[in-house]
């Protein structure tokens, strides 16, 4: 059975500029949930959907968002990047997401913003 | 909100010595689940521990759930230098989609 899929896993911008990332869950998987994690704040929680709805969302500002298609592949985009933004963006996968099922997370996609 | 302490932050290990990292939750857990990261990784779960004074065994690995569901621990005898990462603990936030609150997890160093 396939892993959490993360794309792309290194990626490097430019402060003003906007990123988006994807993220294939576990076959079967309908809820998937976004996490920052930078070595000062830890795991972070951004958002999460399941059934192509949000959910869930955690306190960081609207240029954060994400969305999540009928095949259950989700995207978070960061508009306006800024330095404070590089981080390991960790996105996570469960049955349903009410922490009842355990959390597979991905390989991460670590983002510097220069 | 919901808030997780682990403790301790760092633990310098000689192999074969044995290692423990203890978490506390401000609130009841329904469950706690373990995750271990390697440097340079991304967390991989361990374990998820359901009942009040729950004890699970992984190998050389020991997990114990508080009898309130508020606290738990692990323990790891005889590390070895493949124990080396962070270990975090992380409890579901009630009713709250997909969220999980993390500990600050406990970076274990194993000298050879």
């Amino acid at each position: 059975k396939a892993g959490v899929t993360q794309t792309p896993r290194y990626l490097i911008k430019t402060r003003g500029q906007q990123v988006t990332l994807s993220c294939s869950p576990i076959s079967g998987h309908r809820s998937v949930s976004w996490y920052q994690q930078t070595p000062g704040q830890g795991l972070q929680f951004l958002f999460e959907y399941f059934s192509e709805t949000q959910r869930n969302k955690g306190n960081f500002p609207g240029r954060f968002s994400g969305r999540q298609f009928s095949n259950s592949r989700s995207e978070m985009n960061v508009s306006t990047l800024e330095l404070g933004d590089s981080a390991l963006y960790l996105c996570a996968s469960s049955l349903d997401g009410l922490g009842t099922y355990t959390i597979y997370f991905g390989e991460g996609s670590w983002l510097t913003v220069v | 909100g919901q808030q997780v302490m682990q403790i301790p932050q760092y633990q310098h290990v000689q192999e074969g010595e044995d290692f423990t990292t203890y978490c506390n939750s401000s609130t009841t857990l329904s469950n706690i689940q373990w995750y271990k990261q390697r440097p340079g990784g991304h967390p991989v779960f361990l374990i998820q521990l359901v009942k009040s004074g729950e004890v699970k065994k992984q190998k050389r690995l020991t997990f114990q759930f508080g009898e309130a569901k508020k606290n738990s621990s692990l323990h790891i005898t005889a590390t070895q230098t493949t124990d080396v990462g962070t270990y975090f603990c992380a409890g579901p936030g009630g009713t709250s989609y997909g969220k999980l609150t993390f500990g600050q997890g406990t970076i274990l160093t194993v000298h050879p």
